[in-house]
């Protein structure tokens, strides 16, 4: 069994700030575990990926996101906050091993405001 | 750019309609992907094709009816729908494994 949890459903940051978007899973087997962004009237778009190779994995448009085993929770930042980032973002698991497609859990979604 | 397109992008359909939903995938994947997206709720999955079989449908109502004619291309037949249908329909392509490569999506608004 696998579940994310996503801990905000809205996060607002000024522009230029750092952004924090926050992810927590529960999974029975190692996970795959994915970021992506919808900008309105969109489709997902694939920001990052994590399947077990470097805990700190580097991103499009400079989000990076850490996976944490101890604490499982698979976070999303970035530096600084620019107003394209305005935009929802989901967190995603998967088995690592096993997962195929049909096997993805989302989040339900953080939407970020960026504010000038 | 997108390697998965959707078509229509926008559809208005009355209760009593049949009409279908489009997708094409550019990719060279060989699985693709129904999801349904409403507001305030999580993705969800309604049909997955692989290899143009169809391996999963999630209990998905029969006013709804998947096609997989080959691996570039799926469509999603529509009649006697509801309004609790109105919805983000999402098409998405993958390899064996994920991660998923999604469409633009089309809006659906049923009267």
């Amino acid at each position: 069994a696998q579940s994310v949890t996503q801990l905000d459903s809205h996060v607002s940051v000024s522009e230029g700030t750092p952004v924090l978007l926050r992810c927590n899973y529960s999974s029975s087997y190692s996970p795959s575990l994915f970021w992506y962004v919808q900008h309105p009237n969109k489709g997902l778009q694939l920001l990052l990926k994590y399947t077990s190779a470097a805990t700190l994995v580097k991103g499009i448009n400079g989000f990076e996101a850490e996976f944490k085993k101890s604490e499982t929770s698979f976070h999303l930042t970035k530096p600084s906050a620019h107003m394209s980032d305005a935009a929802e973002y989901f967190c995603v698991v998967s088995p690592l091993l096993t997962g195929g497609g049909n096997k993805l859990t989302f989040g339900t979604g953080t939407q970020l405001k960026v504010e000038l | 750019e997108t390697g998965v397109t959707q078509t229509p992008r926008h559809l208005v359909m009355g209760m009593t309609n049949k009409k279908s939903l489009k997708c094409e995938q550019h990719l060279g994947h060989n699985a693709m992907y129904w999801y349904k997206q409403s507001a305030k709720k999580p993705l969800e999955l309604m049909f997955v094709y692989s290899l143009e079989e169809r391996v999963e449908n999630n209990s998905v109502p029969s006013r709804f009816s998947p096609e997989c004619p080959n691996s570039s291309h799926l469509f999603l037949h529509l009649h006697t729908l509801q309004p609790e249908d109105s919805a983000l329909y999402l098409c998405a392509s993958s390899q064996a494994a994920p991660p998923l490569h999604f469409g633009n999506g089309t809006r659906l608004t049923v009267t």
